[in-house]
């Protein structure tokens, strides 16, 4: 069976940087897109990128665009996201998602890694 | 960039009543249109997908229907287990998968 299971939980000062992993299994990992869902406290779903898991080829939301690396390591099927100068507002769950097929709905999610960002 | 606009943004309903949520792109996205269910605590999960095809194992009392602009989701029948968050999500925009804001359905 698809599972997507991911890093735990972190910790971080302002400034700092965060990576957290998405090991993939029970799937043929470079045969999908991997996406990056993070979801901050008290508000909705916000789409962070997405790599693909063949090529490396990545796309970001323009609101990380330029702090965020989405990676990938296909000898392990993980995927990894890189997070650089946090700020308070970058607290939140991260979740990766497998995209699907159908539609690219994310099918398949990991169970999220909380991310603090704290002086 | 693709608005995303559910409606409305929380919802009170009781167990066995209709209840239907609204979701409205900026432009259109055809039928690359999908819906997710959150529990708290809890990744989403996937309802429905291309504006209308249920995903494996999803009751059949959630529906989902539009096209365009212009799209909703029903669930005919509320159950206990249904009381959660929803969101919509546009997937024509390559790489961009905008959510909308979301909906919070509590119990009445």
């Amino acid at each position: 069976q698809v599972q997507l299971v991911q890093s735990g939980a972190e910790v971080k000062k302002p400034g700092a940087s965060v990576k957290v992993s998405c090991k993939a299994s029970g799937y043929r990992f470079t045969d999908y897109y991997m996406h990056w869902v993070r979801h901050a406290p008290g508000q909705g779903l916000e789409w962070m990128g997405r790599i693909n898991a063949k090529t490396g080829v990545t796309g970001y939301s323009q609101d990380v665009q330029g702090r965020v690396t989405m990676t990938r390591d296909t000898s392990i099927s993980t995927a990894y996201m890189d997070l650089s100068s946090l700020r308070s507002d970058d607290t939140a769950v991260y979740y990766c998602a497998r995209g699907s097929d159908r539609y690219d709905a994310f099918d398949f999610w990991g169970q999220g890694t909380m991310v603090t960002v704290s002086s | 960039d693709i608005q995303m606009t559910q409606s409305p943004s929380s919802l009170s309903a009781s167990v066995g009543d209709r209840v239907t949520i609204t979701c409205r792109a900026s432009q259109s996205v055809g039928i690359y249109l999908n819906w997710y269910q959150q529990k708290p605590g809890m990744a989403p999960t996937l309802l429905i997908y291309g504006t209308s095809i249920l995903q494996g194992g999803v009751p059949s009392r959630f529906s989902g229907s539009g096209s365009g602009t212009d799209f909703t989701l029903t669930i005919s029948s509320l159950q206990p287990e249904d009381f959660a968050t929803y969101y919509c999500q546009q997937s024509v925009l390559t790489p961009t998968r905008t959510f909308g804001q979301g909906t919070r359905l509590e119990i009445k």
